[in-house]
């Protein structure tokens, strides 16, 4: 069945350290998508990139970094300049033509020791 | 700019009850809207969805929404909730260009028996 992988499920983090957090995804979509989710905050959106080699910042992009060698790709870091890292992450995807659907991934659960 | 309120934060109701929650957006345009439902630690799933046509649109688990144009609304019913319906549930709104979403901050659903 098709659909979008992300790994780690559970990751924690040192002060200080970079992170990276894989979004892989079978369902040929185009458009890929990194939201964080804090409780009572919804979801936000981090960087999302509608084709291979091109990114755009959300409205929180300060302390990540992206990149998107492959369709199928859209792996997230978390760096050490992103001052509150702990959260939920939510990769999703969609395709570009037509009324569109996004699909989600199941989570990444990132906690910063 | 575009929004999405769900104004309930947390809702509860008993088994058996009816339900609705309520998502009012803010859109220039026509929107395509959207109900996603979301369980603890998991990702979105796509509960119903509308894009043009029929304003009652019909959902997975029972649930429908309807698109009214002049409140700028998009509340989701249910006629009788069950227990494994406690859940969180998001409101969202997608354009017609450019394949943005919008999301609400959520709403907490509990069911008590």
């Amino acid at each position: 069945d098709g659909g979008i992988t992300q790994s780690p499920k559970y990751l924690f983090r040192k002060e200080g350290q970079n992170v990276t957090l894989s979004c892989e995804q079978n369902l040929n979509h185009d458009a890929m998508y990194w939201y964080r989710q804090d409780p009572g905050q919804g979801l936000r959106l981090i960087y999302y990139s509608q084709i291979v080699n091109d990114f755009q910042k959300g409205d929180i992009a300060e302390g990540y970094s992206v990149s998107r060698e492959k369709k199928e790709s859209f792996p997230l870091t978390v760096t050490s300049a992103q001052k509150n890292p702990t959260a939920f992450y939510l990769c999703a995807s969609t395709r570009l033509s037509g009324a569109n659907v996004l699909t989600f991934g199941a989570g990444s659960r990132l906690t910063v020791l | 700019a575009q929004s999405v309120t769900q104004p309930d934060i947390h809702i509860t109701v008993s088994e058996g009850a009816s339900l609705e929650l309520r998502c009012n957006y803010s859109y220039g345009a026509t929107p395509y809207l959207f109900w996603y439902v979301q369980s603890p630690g998991q990702g979105l799933q796509l509960l119903l969805k509308y894009f043009s046509g029929d304003t009652l649109v019909q959902g997975i688990k029972g649930f429908e929404a309807e698109f009214k144009r002049s409140q700028s609304s998009f509340n989701l019913r249910k006629p009788s909730v069950h227990w494994s319906d406690a859940a969180e549930y998001f409101c969202a709104v997608g354009t017609n260009t450019g394949n943005q979403f919008y999301f609400g901050t959520g709403t907490s659903l509990t069911v008590i028996p």
